[in-house]
């Protein structure tokens, strides 16, 4: 298994708070990624990395921001939390961007927005 | 705008018989298509891939059919297991862009013993 750690697994948080999860991999893979899973949607991108301090926005990414100042950490943030961020969001890893390349990911976050 | 789409949320099958879970996709620039495979509170997992030069690839139980004049995948296993109960997801890269992935909805696979 990739050594993919996210935290925490579980939060619940207030409507207007500022949230950040962390993704932590052990593999020295040069691309991350956050998605977020919803019914009816399957897995949606909401910011990806190249490198250290290097990221780019995907297809959700209203409302969230993230950084990567050293390899093995990606953080997602959520500025101000609402109950339409309530989903689980996963990161993922790769080691190229290139087509074919399998992404590997952590086993999720669960935050609920109350 | 789902360009890629799995349009059977559920699908249940007897242990031993087979399992054929589908997906279509409305971009004809996909190169590459993978299936993962995700049990509750775990990660997706990679399954299995096809590339869009071939027609099909097979791993063990498992294989993958790509008809592009249709724009249409499907994962056959065979012969289904209970511990293949989970929910599979298609999905597809942006072209020369590996892990950026475009998922389907999921169909959840319920093998009955």
């Amino acid at each position: 298994d990739a050594g993919i750690t996210q935290s925490p697994r579980h939060k619940v948080t207030e409507t207007g708070t500022p949230v950040t999860l962390r993704c932590h991999q052990t593999e020295n893979h040069r691309y991350m990624y956050w998605y977020r899973q919803d019914p009816g949607h399957g897995l949606r991108l909401i910011h990806y990395s190249y490198g250290v301090k290097d990221t780019d926005k995907g297809e959700v990414s209203d409302g969230y921001s993230v950084s990567r100042s050293k390899t093995e950490d990606f953080l997602l943030t959520l500025e101000s939390a609402t109950s339409s961020q309530t989903s689980v969001y996963f990161c993922a890893i790769s080691e190229s961007a290139g087509t074919g390349e399998r992404a590997f990911f952590g086993q999720g976050t669960r935050l609920t927005v109350v | 705008d789902q360009q890629v789409k799995q349009n059977s949320p559920s699908l249940s099958v007897q242990e031993g018989r087979i399992s054929i879970l589908n997906c279509d996709y409305t971009n004809s620039m996909f190169d590459y298509f993978l299936w993962y495979k995700k049990y509750p509170a775990e990660g997706p997992t990679f399954l299995i891939s096809i590339s869009s030069i071939k027609d099909k690839n097979e791993d063990g139980r498992f294989t993958v059919f790509l008809n592009k004049s249709a724009k249409h995948l499907s994962l056959h296993i065979v012969p289904s297991q209970p511990g293949d109960s989970a929910v599979y997801f298609c999905a597809a890269p942006k072209r020369n862009q590996g892990g950026k992935l475009i998922f389907g909805q999921g169909t959840e696979l319920s093998v009955k013993p």
